[in-house]
């Protein structure tokens, strides 16, 4: 069965500075992956996901994502965070039939 | 443009009530999930509908019941609540395993 591991639980990082917040899942024949953000008191809406093709994937709001098949990892950059984006961040994948997997989540924390 | 509508939003029990979640879509996904999410656990799948008429148990599914009423369509039932199950419940919905989740606002539950 599918899993996700996200191995920070928190990230600070100051305002403008990059950020990468990482994510590892077992592999797996076909592999989809996917990162959502949840903004304080919402639910979680899609940020980026990868299907097939180009391992660089682009999403909202600045963020990008590099699928590493070699190293199962679903990493999920940004070049300059905002404080608006403050908030935590889920990595998932399918989990065999219809299942979609979270993992643990990585709360982003912007230092002035 | 309603999407995932939950509710009821904020719901307050004693233990040993029955209460039940109401999700409903207006997307004509196919697939549906009910979610619990706790602080430092991420979300975790309670149950889920891959069509109307049929459910599978997730990662926690017990002390609940679910039901899939029709396409639009997804309850969540606790048939005798405990304070274990104090949580943020998040119904969502898919097109299918390899598409975007469409997550509700959230349900806090307080059992007491």
């Amino acid at each position: 069965a599918q899993s996700v591991t996200q191995l920070d639980s928190q990230v600070p990082v100051f305002e403008e500075a990059p950020v990468e917040l990482r994510c590892n899942y077992s592999s797996s024949v076909s592999v989809y992956l996917f990162w959502y953000v949840q903004y304080p008191n919402q639910g979680l809406q899609l940020l980026l996901k990868y299907l097939s093709g180009s391992t660089l994937v682009k999403g909202i709001n600045g963020f990008e994502a590099e699928f590493n098949k070699s190293q199962t990892s679903f990493h999920l950059r940004k070049p300059s965070v905002h404080i608006s984006d403050t908030a935590e961040y889920f990595c998932a994948v399918p989990g065999g039939d219809d299942k979609i997997i979270f993992g643990k989540g990585t709360r982003l924390h912007i230092l002035p | 443009n309603a999407g995932v509508t939950q509710t009821p939003k904020f719901q307050v029990l004693k233990t040993g009530q029955s209460m039940t979640l109401q999700c409903a879509q207006d997307m004509n996904h196919n697939s549906m999930y009910w979610y619990r999410q706790d602080p430092g656990m991420g979300l975790r799948l309670i149950y889920y509908s891959a069509s109307e008429g049929t459910t599978d148990k997730g990662e926690v599914p017990n002390g609940y019941n679910v039901s899939r009423l029709n396409k639009r369509e997804f309850s969540l039932r606790l048939e005798s609540a405990a304070p274990s199950q104090t949580s943020v419940y998040f119904c969502a919905s898919s097109v299918s395993r390899r598409g975007e989740l469409f997550f509700g606002e959230g349900s806090r539950l307080t059992v007491l």
